[in-house]
C-alpha cells in the first residue's frame, strides 16, 4: 500500500512559468511533510517542509500548500528556472514513526529555456 | 551548515570482497540513517541509529552491517554482496526522532554509488 503518491511521473514547464508538483497521501496520522530535490547520482537535497498545523509555507521561489481535508499537498516553484530540472520527492512522517520518512515515487521536472 | 559527507563516492567490489562505506556529519545530529536507492525509485530506509544505538533495522540482510562509532560517524560494512545490491547508498542525519517531535528534517549526503560484480 503506497501511503504517499506522486501521480505525475514527469512535468515539463517553460522557464519563467510556474511549476506545480502534486502529492497525495492516505495516512491521516502524517503530521510533517517535506519536499526533496534530487539530481542524478546525488543525494536528495531538502527544499521545504510543512507541519500539519499550517496550510502554507514559503521559502523564496518555493511554496508548499497543504490541504489536510483532501490529504493533498503541492509544491509551487515560481518562476521556474532550468536549474530546477530534477526529480522531486514528496515525503511524510508522523510522531512515533521512528523517524521513518515515507517517500512518494518522485516527479521528474524539466524546465525548458 | 547542513552537510553530510560520504566516502567513497564510487565503489566497485566483487561478491567475495569486504568493504565499508563511511558517513560523517558535524551538525550535532543524534539520529543517523542508511538508505538504499535504485534508479528511478525513492530511497528505501535500511537502518536508523538514535544516540549511537541501532533503533531500526528494516529487515536488511546480514551481509550489510551498520556501525556507529560515535555521534558524528556512521559506517556500513559490506560483505558477500550480490549484484542486485548495486545501488546508490545514502546516509542522512537529523536532530533526533526521539524528542517527541516529528519535525526533524533529514539531511542527506551525496551517496556512494556501489557496483557489485
Amino acid at each position: 500500500d503506497q501511503q504517499v503518491k506522486q501521480n505525475s511521473p514527469s512535468l515539463r514547464v517553460q522557464e519563467g512559468r510556474i511549476s506545480i508538483l502534486n502529492c497525495d497521501y492516505t495516512n491521516s496520522m502524517f503530521d510533517y511533510f517535506l519536499w526533496y530535490k534530487k539530481y542524478p547520482a546525488e543525494g536528495p537535497t531538502f527544499l521545504i517542509s510543512i507541519s500539519s498545523i499550517k496550510d502554507k509555507n514559503e521559502d523564496g521561489r518555493f511554496t508548499v500548500f497543504l490541504n489536510k481535508s483532501a490529504k493533498h499537498l503541492s509544491l509551487h516553484i515560481v518562476p521556474s528556472q532550468p536549474g530546477d530540472s530534477a526529480v522531486y520527492f514528496c515525503a511524510a512522517s508522523f510522531f512515533g514513526n521512528t523517524g521513518k520518512l515515507i517517500f512518494g515515487q518522485g516527479t521528474t521536472l524539466q524546465v525548458k529555456p | 551548515d547542513t552537510e553530510v559527507t560520504q566516502t567513497p563516492k564510487h565503489l566497485v567490489m566483487g561478491m567475495t570482497n569486504k568493504k565499508s562505506l563511511k558517513c560523517e556529519q558535524h551538525m550535532g545530529h543524534r539520529a543517523m540513517y542508511w538508505y538504499k536507492q535504485k534508479a528511478k525509485k525513492p530511497p528505501e530506509l535500511m537502518f536508523v541509529y538514535s544516540y549511537e544505538k541501532l533503533s531500526i533495522n528494516e529487515s536488511v540482510p546480514s551481509r550489510f552491517s551498520p556501525e556507529c562509532p560515535n555521534s558524528s560517524l556512521l559506517n556500513l560494512h559490506l560483505h558477500a554482496l550480490q549484484p542486485e545490491d548495486s545501488a546508490l547508498y545514502l546516509c542522512a542525519s537529523s536532530t533526533s526522532w526521539n524528542r517527541g517531535l516529528s519535525t526533524d528534517t533529514q539531511y542527506f549526503g551525496p551517496g556512494t554509488r556501489l557496483t557489485v560484480l
